[in-house]
């Protein structure tokens, strides 16, 4: 069965830094990966995903990904962090050949003024 | 174009009570999913569909029934309500598995 591992619950970084959000996944064949931030008090919104092709996928509001098959990670960064960013971050995989679509325990990302 | 649409917003329930959520998309999409959030648990699911009159379980499906008889609406039952099953419930949907999913704005469900 597939898994997917947010180590951290919280993320602090100042604004302007670059941001990195982890996760790990697990899965028996080839996976798929996504995104998702949701705000407070507000369903999750997408924000990019992964399913073949270039390992840095870009996505919404100036993140990207990075997918790393040997590490089995698929983390969120981004260059230069707004306060505006401050919100929860989810990971979310699908293995090849299944139609769940596991999430993580979720991020929560603080942007220090 | 109201995308996804959670019925009701808020419930109070006590315990051995029996309740109905509401899922309804107007995106023609096949496939629907229920999860609940809960503190430091991330996002789970419940169950999901993968098209008009099929469900299959989730991660964690006990105490909760499906059902989709038609293709925008999928029905989320707790037949006997239990204080475990407070938490704010999330219903998704897809056009394909590989697709984004459509959030609704959720449930939040306390069973006293």
């Amino acid at each position: 069965a597939q898994s997917v591992a947010q180590p951290e619950d919280q993320v602090n970084v100042a604004e302007g830094n670059p941001l990195t959000v982890k996760c790990t996944y697990s899965v028996s064949g080839n996976p798929y990966l996504f995104w998702y931030v949701q705000y407070p008090n507000r369903g999750l919104q997408f924000l990019l995903k992964y399913i073949t092709g270039d390992n840095l996928v870009k996505g919404s509001y100036g993140f990207e990904a990075e997918f790393n098959k040997s590490q089995t990670s698929f983390h969120l960064k981004k260059p230069s962090a707004l306060v505006s960013d401050s919100a929860l971050y989810f990971c979310a995989v699908r293995d090849m050949g299944d139609d769940k679509i596991i999430f993580g325990k979720g991020t929560r990302l603080h942007i220090l003024p | 174009n109201a995308g996804v649409t959670q019925t009701p917003k808020f419930r109070v329930l006590k315990t051995g009570q029996s309740m109905t959520l509401l899922c309804a998309q107007d995106m023609n999409h096949e496939y629907m999913y229920w999860y609940r959030q809960d503190p430091g648990m991330g996002l789970r699911l419940i169950h999901y569909s993968v098209g008009e009159g099929t469900t299959a379980k989730g991660e964690v499906p006990d105490g909760y029934n499906v059902s989709r008889l038609k293709k925008q609406n999928f029905l989320l039952g707790l037949e006997s309500a239990a204080p475990s099953q407070t938490s704010v419930y999330f219903c998704a949907s897809t056009r394909t598995v590989n697709s984004p999913l459509h959030f609704g704005n959720g449930t939040r469900l306390t069973v006293t």
